[in-house]
């Protein structure tokens, strides 16, 4: 089964540091674009990051440029988000999407910021 | 960015009844490339989002036939011609055309 499985979600300290882990299986995880998208009960989903098949291209939302940056190890099949600087409004349920149609979703990890 | 507007934001159904979704972009949403990047998701309660329908009318695998989109340039519908127990929780569209990606607010899908 196609699957995108998310770790590394947890309680942090505004201004700490977090790394989010997705792991892929049972597709050819080097031929895609791949997203992490955020949801919040506020703000609804919000895409923050991209990044093309070999990670040579990198795209991210306004609000996280500068602190959070994806990365990708295709040997691994996964994808990383490693956020930095973080922000009480950084607190979300973030998702990693295989961006075809963005049609497989992880289950998702739950980051939370405060002190 | 590109602006994404759902209405209405809620709907209350009875099974068996048709049921409509609006999505409005406020921007065009047709690429150059003669596609249309609109998409549909529907996520039911403690789930991920799933996909439903790409470019604007194409259903994903496995997506029965009572769910059927329609629209282009910047005014979108989602339509399901019969509503079964399945289909309810919150719909969202989402335009994948310009960075960044965005999504409409949502359209909870209730049990009348």
């Amino acid at each position: 089964e196609v699957q995108l499985v998310e770790s590394g979600g947890g309680l942090v300290q505004p201004g700490g540091s977090l790394r989010v882990s997705c792991a892929a299986s049972e597709f050819t995880f080097s031929n895609y674009w791949m997203s992490w998208v955020r949801q919040t009960p506020g703000k609804g989903l919000e895409w923050v990051a991209n990044i093309n098949e070999d990670g040579s291209e990198k795209y991210y939302v306004d609000s996280v440029k500068g602190r959070f940056t994806i990365s990708r190890d295709n040997a691994k099949n996964s994808l990383y988000l490693q956020m930095n600087s973080l922000r009480v409004e950084d607190t979300a349920v973030y998702y990693c999407v295989r961006q075809t149609a963005f049609d497989i979703w992880g289950q998702g990890t739950v980051v939370t910021v405060s002190s | 960015d590109i602006v994404m507007t759902q209405t209405p934001l809620s709907l209350s159904v009875t099974p068996g009844q048709p049921a409509s979704i609006s999505c409005k972009s406020s921007q065009s949403l047709l690429h150059s490339d003669g596609r249309t990047y609109l998409y549909w998701y529907l996520q039911k309660p403690g789930q991920s989002p799933q996909l439903l329908i790409y470019e604007v009318s194409s259903r994903f695998s496995g997506v029965p036939d009572r769910f059927s989109g329609s629209g282009s340039g910047t005014d979108f519908t989602l339509k399901i011609s019969r509503v079964e127990a399945e289909d309810f929780g919150v719909y969202y569209c989402m335009q994948g055309i310009h960075l960044p990606y965005t999504f409409g607010q949502g359209t909870k899908l209730e049990i009348k």
